[in-house]
């Protein structure tokens, strides 16, 4: 049982390049997140999905964009990379809303993205 | 808005010392909490969530409790290893949006 996989786990970018960060899960779940960590911080919601074809923005959207086609994937895009966005990235997926009775979210292991 | 604190941010212990992990936010209008484990370079994995209505979860050496009145969670540890090096992190479900806030940590490493 795979579980959250993500893809790549490490990439360098460049200012201005664009990227897309893989995630798929094979759980079945409805509900999908997209976090940033940066060091030293909690984790930050950017993106979510309540099924596919619906998504929504969390805590901190900006220059990133999200897709849910499948129940199993929810791509994240970045545009334009900037060095803000240089963090590194989980992605989640639960059975129900954010531990909503016993459920609770399941993580990727990350994608370390570092943008110069 | 919901703010959630952990301290210490670091801890340090020898192997076999009973510890407590802090946990405070400020808006008890809380669904749930969850404490959860990360590894370097490896993902979240939770470890207890306690329900709104409960006061404490309990699995295997670990035991969290919850009081929403002040604002806090403990996450507790007996007998500790050196394998529960980790940080440790705690994040509440508020409602609102499908939103968990987390807590910045607490590093612990547990000393041979």
């Amino acid at each position: 049982n795979a579980g959250v996989t993500q893809t790549p786990k490490f990439r360098i970018l460049k200012i201005g390049q664009s990227m897309t960060l893989q995630c798929t899960q094979d759980m079945n779940h409805n509900y999908m997140y997209w976090y940033r960590q940066d060091p030293g911080m909690g984790l930050k919601l950017i993106y979510y999905s309540v099924g596919a074809g619906i998504t929504d923005k969390g805590e901190v959207p900006n220059g990133y964009n999200v897709s849910r086609s499948t129940t199993e994937d929810f791509p994240l895009r970045l545009e334009l990379a900037a060095p803000s966005q240089t963090s590194v990235y989980f992605c989640a997926s639960s059975y129900s809303r954010a531990g909503i009775g016993n459920q609770p979210q399941h993580f990727g292991d990350g994608t370390r993205l570092s943008i110069l | 808005k919901q703010e959630v604190t952990q301290i210490p941010a670091a801890l340090s212990v020898p192997e076999g010392e009973n510890l407590v992990l802090n946990c405070s936010f400020t808006d008890s209008a809380i669904y749930n909490l969850q404490w959860f484990r990360q590894d370097p370079g490896k993902g979240l994995t939770s470890l207890l969530l306690i329900q709104s209505s409960q006061r404490e979860q309990t699995s295997g050496r670990l035991n969290a409790s919850l009081d929403k009145s002040s604002g806090r969670s403990t996450l507790y540890i007996a007998a500790s290893q050196p394998g529960d090096s980790a940080t440790y992190l705690c994040a509440l479900f508020t409602g609102g949006g499908n939103k968990l806030t987390f807590g910045t940590g607490t590093q612990l490493k547990v000393e041979l």
